[in-house]
C-alpha cells in the first residue's frame, strides 16, 4: 500500500519560499509508472494542480502556468522523496496543499498518469507575517 | 486551457440514485479522459473514477462514470449517508495542464 507522508512548516512569511517534503512508502520515487504531483486546495481558488516530477530514464518536472516562473520540484532518490519550494509567497498562497501519486493501472495494464489515486493528509500552510 | 463547471450542490434520499455532472470547455475535453473524487470533510480526496468510467479497486459498484460530448457525468446509485462529500470531476491536457471542477456538495436528505 502506498502511503505519502507530509512534512514542513505551516506559517511562512511573505516574500520567502514555501517549501514542503513528501516521504514515499509502499513505491519508489524512481517509478517509471508513476508522477508525483503537488495539489492545494483553498476556499479561494479550490482545487489547483501546481505541477509534477517524475522519472522516466531522466527526471521531468512540469508545472502549471500560475506557479511556473516560483516553482521547483526535487526529488531525492537515497531519501523516496519529493520536494516542492515556491518562492516569492504571497497570502494567495495560503492553501492547504497536497502530494499525490499519478498512474493508476487499469484492467490492461495501462497506468493514468493524470489520475491521481494516492494522496497525502494535506498541510495548511498559511503565508503572513 | 479547460474550464470544468459542476453545480454546486446535489441532493437525495437514501437509497435513491443522483447524477453530479461535469460539463467543459475550452481544448480538449472532448476528447481527454475525466476523473472523479470524493472528498470528505477534513481529509483528502479520494480518487472514485478514472479514465471516465473505470473504478479503482476498492470503491463500490454504486458509483459510475460517463461522458458524453463535452459534459461528463457521476452516478452514485443506493445512496446512503456516508455518501455525504463533495465531489470533484478533473481533466488534463496536453500542455499539460490538470484542472478540477469547482465541486458539488452532496446531501444525503
Amino acid at each position: 500500500q502506498v502511503q505519502l507522508q507530509q512534512s514542513g512548516p505551516g506559517l511562512v512569511k511573505p516574500a520567502e519560499t514555501l517549501s514542503l517534503t513528501c516521504d514515499i512508502s509502499g513505491d519508489s520515487v524512481s517509478s517509471r509508472t508513476s508522477t508525483w504531483n503537488w495539489i492545494r486546495q483553498s476556499p479561494s481558488r479550490g482545487l489547483e494542480w501546481l505541477g509534477r516530477t517524475f522519472y522516466r530514464s531522466k527526471w521531468y518536472t512540469e508545472s502549471a502556468a500560475s506557479v511556473r516562473s516560483r516553482i521547483t520540484f526535487s526529488p531525492d532518490t537515497s531519501r523516496n522523496q519529493i520536494s516542492l519550494h515556491l518562492s516569492s509567497a504571497t497570502p494567495d498562497d495560503s492553501a492547504v496543499y497536497y502530494c499525490a501519486r499519478g498512474g493508476v493501472p487499469d484492467s490492461r495494464g495501462l497506468f493514468h498518469l493524470e489520475a491521481f489515486d494516492f494522496w497525502s493528509q494535506g498541510t495548511l500552510v498559511t503565508v503572513s507575517a | 486551457q479547460s474550464v470544468l463547471t459542476q453545480p454546486p450542490s446535489a441532493s437525495g434520499p437514501p437509497g435513491q440514485r443522483v447524477t453530479i455532472s461535469c460539463s467543459g470547455s475550452g481544448s480538449n475535453f472532448g476528447i481527454k479522459n475525466v476523473n472523479w473524487y470524493q472528498q470528505l470533510p477534513g481529509t483528502a480526496p479520494k480518487l472514485l473514477i478514472f479514465n471516465t468510467d473505470q473504478r479503482p479497486s476498492g470503491v463500490p459498484e454504486r458509483f459510475s462514470g460517463s461522458k458524453s460530448g463535452t459534459s461528463a457525468s457521476l452516478a452514485i446509485s443506493g445512496l446512503r449517508s456516508e455518501d455525504e462529500a463533495d465531489y470533484y470531476c478533473a481533466t488534463c491536457d496536453d500542455s499539460p495542464n490538470c484542472v478540477f471542477g469547482g465541486g458539488t456538495k452532496l446531501s444525503v436528505l
